[in-house]
């Protein structure tokens, strides 16, 4: 079982949908949870990070994670043709600890937009 | 501003071929990271170096070895290639130690096939 679980997808919304990302973890020591964007044929950028249990929103996107149920989630509002990338969740451990600095990643959400 | 730059892009290798890819960063980062990417796998962790003078194994090191040559550079070496390495190979870069730092730099890939 992999320590993080992310549902491939594809996923095919129109555009102005509502976009629900998600991911579940085992590892009770993930501090920091991460969602990255990658374009096709290109490296993956960080689009929202989160420390702990919570939610935290950036314009058309919100990040939650819930600790108690080791779940996270990225919701995208009024989604754009522009959105259509593949999602990765990340996490990381607590930054003393010896794993610092290591990104363990979901399977990636391959998400596309239509007109 | 380059950010994390990877040679070559794209290559194409024969079985039991070596080659070494090539990573360079400019953004003063200690760590620094190599990842493959394979359809329905995420980005897994091949090793990475916390720091210079300092590498470590991460989830799937067998067949890869590394050198972290400087603070700016970070190379990954393949010595004798096998078509299971065909992939899409990632080296990325983060700064300082500290909780809130998270944001981990992607170079754009490079694109490797073994036949």
């Amino acid at each position: 079982q992999k320590e993080v679980e992310q549902d491939p997808g594809p996923l095919s919304v129109p555009e102005g949908a509502i976009v629900s990302l998600n991911c579940t973890y085992s590892n009770s020591a993930f501090q920091y949870f991460m969602w990255y964007r990658q374009y096709s044929r290109k490296g993956p950028e960080l689009l929202m990070y989160t420390y702990s249990s919570g939610n935290k929103e950036d314009g058309r996107f919100t990040a939650q994670v819930d600790k108690s149920s080791k779940y996270i989630s990225l919701f995208i509002r009024d989604s754009q043709p522009s959105d259509s990338a593949t999602y990765l969740c990340a996490m990381k451990e607590n930054a003393g600890g010896t794993s610092y600095g290591k990104l363990t990643f979901g399977q990636g959400t391959i998400l596309t937009v239509h007109p | 501003n380059a950010g994390v730059t990877q040679t070559p892009k794209f290559q194409v290798l024969k079985t039991g071929q070596s080659m070494t890819l090539q990573c360079a960063q400019d953004m003063n980062h200690n760590s620094m990271y190599w990842y493959r990417q394979d359809p329905g796998m995420g980005l897994r962790l091949i090793y990475y170096s916390a720091s210079e003078g300092t590498t470590d194994k991460g989830e799937v090191p067998n067949g890869y070895n590394v050198s972290r040559l400087n603070k700016r550079e970070f190379s990954l070496r393949l010595e004798s290639a096998a078509p299971s390495q065909t992939s899409v190979y990632f080296c990325a870069s983060s700064g300082s130690r500290g909780p809130g730092n998270t944001e981990a730099f992607f170079g754009q890939g490079t694109r490797l096939t073994v036949v």
